[in-house]
């Protein structure tokens, strides 16, 4: 597609139900990275994909998220047994070059999924 | 988030002057800098990429890299209400993982 997209772009769901946000890359990105952001907050790294594989996922906060990629393509980031602390705008980025001295093409993110946990 | 460190800000200026952005990183092999711009309730968005020491320009944006320094800068010329936003400082990095700051929020007033 023309952007990276993401849904759903809002999400509210009660303490202790699972939830799953869906990231579809820019066609032909190689790396998909996923990002939290809380409310004035930074940045916070949670995962990266080059590929199918995930090189580096220590950004992820509890063995409660979890995230896959199929195809090359559309990845999925899952929390199970949500908490009120998971609340926070989820971003995915996408970018055509990893690895080396590369990435000089920098990120291009998606618009995000703000979920709320209550 | 500590290995690109932003002045926190915020940073308010007004309307037509020169905002001045700065960041410094601490890991020597970075070879890419990125800037990108968030508007309030908004996702990041890339507005200038520097990879050699010196000045690049883009409109009204210039971004300026020290490797030796550690230190990279924007400069935003003619300063407009419309870029109020907070300013993401970045680093690239081997595996391809941008290293972030926290961000300086930047007010431009009328």
């Amino acid at each position: 597609g023309a952007g990276v997209s993401q849904s759903p772009s809002n999400k509210v769901t009660e303490k202790g139900k699972d939830v799953e946000l869906r990231c579809d890359p820019i066609s032909g990105h190689t790396a998909l990275y996923w990002y939290r952001q809380s409310l004035g907050q930074g940045l916070e790294f949670l995962i990266y994909f080059q590929g199918n594989s995930a090189p580096d996922k220590s950004g992820l906060p509890s063995d409660r998220f979890s995230a896959e990629r199929t195809g090359g393509s559309v990845s999925t980031l899952t929390i199970q047994r949500t908490q009120q602390e998971d609340s926070a705008v989820y971003l995915c980025a996408s970018s055509l070059v990893a690895g080396g001295q590369a990435n000089n093409y920098g990120y291009t993110f998606g618009s995000g999924t703000r979920l709320t946990v209550v | 988030q500590k290995e690109v460190e932003q002045n926190s800000g915020p940073l308010s200026v007004p309307e037509g002057a020169i905002a001045s952005l700065n960041c410094t990183y601490s890991d020597r092999v970075s070879q890419s800098f990125f800037w990108y711009r968030q508007y309030s309730g908004k996702s990041p968005e890339l507005i200038m990429s520097i990879y050699s020491n010196g000045d690049k320009e883009d409109g009204r944006f210039t971004a300026q890299l020290n490797k030796a320094s550690q230190y990279v800068s924007l400069l935003i010329r003619d300063s407009q209400p419309s870029d109020s936003a907070t300013y993401l400082c970045a680093r690239g990095s081997t595996l391809g993982r941008l290293y972030f700051g926290r961000g300086t929020q930047l007010t431009v007033w009328p």
